[in-house]
């Protein structure tokens, strides 16, 4: 089983702040067709989380071009370039390759 | 935009089986090959894959719970459910079900409200 670790586990940032979240994985998610299977989510308070970030970098239509995510093969960044008030919550990063794990979230609080 | 709707008795006991159901409105389960997923949530804890399952019937299931796990689909009904037996305090949590994303075979996209599900004497 691939764990997931992610750092830090809270964050207190400005609104129109960056901040940036870290998300390694214990193997590389480089899978064998040559994609990355790494995804980021968002769970506001009291909601489901919601899909932002798939294959590492790629953005979900409707999601602020201020989210942004990089990385490969065992390390990951989400990254967001002006935070925002809507953008409180907790952040987890998935691993999707058989059997999918996530990390154990990041908290973000909007100062 | 697909809606995904679980349901299920709330409050189960120790040893009994928990039954849950989700049910897809907006979209045809048939719709895509990828595997709709069951995710939970402990009280204040993160999340955790419970497993997935085609429209085929094709099963994935999170290894350390494989063995009290079964999932079902009724594309009829365009519903897929979870069944989870021999449940303990430790199984409290909220359910989510989701949809695959199209990028990936298992990744969730769209979920559920989620239910909370309790175990208790």
């Amino acid at each position: 089983e691939t764990v997931m670790t992610q750092t830090p586990l809270s964050l207190s940032v400005t609104p129109g702040q960056p901040a940036s979240i870290s998300c390694k994985s214990s193997q590389s998610l480089r899978h064998t067709d040559g994609r990355t299977y790494l995804y980021w989510y968002l769970q506001k308070p009291g909601q489901s989380p919601q899909l932002l970030i798939y294959e590492v970098s790629n953005r979900l239509s409707g999601v602020p071009d201020r989210f942004s995510g990089s990385g490969s093969g065992t390390d990951f960044t989400l990254k967001i370039s002006r935070v925002e008030a809507e953008d409180a919550g907790i952040y987890y990063c998935l691993q999707a390759i058989q059997p999918l794990t996530f990390g154990g979230g990041t908290k973000v609080e909007i100062k | 935009q697909l809606q995904l709707q679980e349901s299920g008795p709330g409050l189960v006991r120790p040893s009994e089986t928990l039954s849950l159901t989700c049910s897809v409105a907006g979209g045809s389960i048939t719709s895509t090959t990828h595997y709709w997923a069951w995710v939970r949530q402990p009280p204040g804890k993160g999340l955790e894959w419970i497993g997935g399952i085609s429209y085929s019937g094709s099963t994935y299931f999170n290894p350390s719970l494989k063995s009290r796990v079964t999932m079902t689909i009724d594309t009829s009904k365009n519903q897929f459910s979870l069944k989870l037996t021999s449940v303990t305090a430790a199984d409290t949590a909220v359910y989510y079900c989701a949809s695959p994303h199209s990028s990936c075979w298992f990744a969730p996209e769209f979920w559920g409200q989620g239910i909370l599900f309790t175990v208790s004497a």
